[in-house]
């Protein structure tokens, strides 16, 4: 079991350029997050998905798009990056309502990703 | 309104000893889910203690507990018999709607950063 994996750990990008981060989970997990992290600040939600083929905007989602590719990928989409994007990313899953642990969250290491 | 705070940026502990890191919450939620998530310096965010708005008792983790305070809005993290490898920022965190929603979006506090020293 791997849990939640992230690619990349880290990365470089120009004002401009687009990127795609990726994420997985292999716990048959219904949803799926993304969050932020700016230096000194607690984590923020960019966008979540609920279950496979929905998806929401959460508190932070300008300048991004998600894709739930299928239940275990949801990646998060920077269309054209800004220096104000620099942070780090984490990606995380919960259990299903059914299992009573629905609360939980798990996860990934993170992408740390620079725009300059 | 900040929906967590949390008002101790650092916090330093002598190994051994017992600390709390503070939580206050805002919301008008019936319904919600308070959380400590540890972050240690490689960056991963590690799950410590779960509270549901309607748990009777207060929760308990192994060394971590949640000093759960409804009326005041507080959702204190106590570590007992530190250890050096509890030094990290500790985060509290919410989920309003917990019967509400599949989803367990989660609101943080700001984060402190706990320090045990010998």
């Amino acid at each position: 079991n791997a849990g939640v994996t992230q690619t990349p750990k880290f990365q470089v990008l120009k004002t401009g350029q687009s990127m795609t981060l990726q994420c997985a989970q292999d716990m048959n997990h219904n949803s799926m997050y993304w969050y932020r992290q700016d230096p000194g600040m607690g984590l923020r939600l960019i966008y979540y998905s609920a279950s496979e083929g929905t998806t929401d905007k959460g508190e932070v989602p300008n300048g991004y798009n998600v894709s739930r590719l299928n239940k275990r990928e949801f990646s998060l989409r920077l269309e054209s990056a800004a220096p104000s994007q620099t942070s780090v990313y984490f990606c995380a899953s919960s259990p299903p309502r059914a299992s009573g642990k629905s609360y939980e969250q798990y996860f990934g290491p993170g992408t740390r990703l620079t725009v300059t | 309104a900040q929906k967590i705070t949390q008002t101790q940026p650092g916090m330093f502990v002598q190994e051994k000893e017992a600390v709390t890191l503070d939580c206050t919450y805002d919301t008008s939620d019936p319904s919600y889910g308070l959380f400590w998530y540890k972050q240690p310096s490689s960056g991963e965010m590690i799950f410590l203690i779960y509270q549901g708005s309607y748990d009777q008792q207060n929760a308990t983790e192994g060394r971590y507990s949640l000093n759960f305070q409804k009326a005041r809005k507080s959702a204190n993290l106590v570590i007992s018999a530190s250890q050096l490898g509890d030094s990290a920022m500790y985060f509290c965190a919410m989920r309003e709607g917990v019967n509400t929603g599949t989803a367990s979006k989660l609101t943080f506090g700001t984060g402190t950063r706990l320090q045990v020293t010998l």
